[in-house]
């Protein structure tokens, strides 16, 4: 098994752009969800879905659009990048009814 | 809303132990977590406790909880170059959504 596997590891974008960050994991884990890392700020939960076709909001989620439309993959959209999202993301699944998160390696995503 | 806190920092000497402690707000708090982040990479989880323990040991690992004082520590025996990185307490409540909050992360620093 592969794990959560997140991408890309690194990308810069300019205010306004678009992009979608990916995430698949091959656990067939029915919880996923996004985190943004910023420092001194631990983790803050963005969206996060039960299952294919549900997803539901976070802490932070303006900004950010997510669809599950598969059990594997659960991108995460920027539909206009902002400098405020300049921050490391991180994707992580769980069984259902299992404490233990799975996290990817993360994406680092500067917005100039 | 729930609250984890951490302190930001901690430095000790090779071979020394290491304590670090979190505070969490949460009083229907089920499981609660010491998860490691080693530079560049996601989060793994270490070692979890159920609310209903109040002590749990795994090799150089040992989590206390207080559950009346709301306090959650981790000590690692004999502290190692390697265990330098960040280590995040994290709780989830009731209810059984397994949404974890976590705190901002206490970076261990582990010097010669």
């Amino acid at each position: 098994n592969a794990g959560v596997t997140q991408t890309p590891k690194f990308q810069v974008l300019k205010t306004g752009q678009s992009m979608t960050l990916q995430c698949a994991q091959d656990m067939n884990h029915e919880y996923m969800s996004w985190y943004r890392q910023d420092p001194g700020m631990g983790l803050r939960l963005i969206h996060y879905s039960v299952g294919a076709g549900i997803t539901d909001q976070g802490e932070v989620p303006n900004g950010y659009n997510v669809s599950r439309s598969t059990t594997e993959d659960f991108p995460l959209r920027l539909l206009s990048a902002a400098p405020s999202q300049t921050s490391v993301y991180f994707c992580a699944s769980r069984p259902r009814s299992n404490e233990k998160l799975f996290f990817g390696s993360g994406t680092q995503l500067s917005v100039l | 809303g729930e609250d984890v806190e951490q302190s930001l920092f901690l430095s000790v000497r090779e071979g020394d132990s290491s304590v670090i402690n979190c505070t969490y707000t949460d009083s229907s708090s089920t499981y609660l977590y010491w998860y490691k982040q080693e530079p560049g990479a996601g989060l793994q989880l270490l070692t979890y406790i159920f609310s209903n323990m109040d002590m749990k040991q795994d090799q150089r690992l040992t989590v206390l909880l207080n559950k009346k004082d709301k306090h959650l520590s981790l000590r690692i025996a004999d502290t190692q170059t390697g265990d330098s990185a960040i280590y995040f307490c994290a709780e989830t409540g009731a209810g059984g959504s397994y949404i974890p909050t976590f705190g901002r992360g206490t970076s261990l620093i582990v010097h010669p």
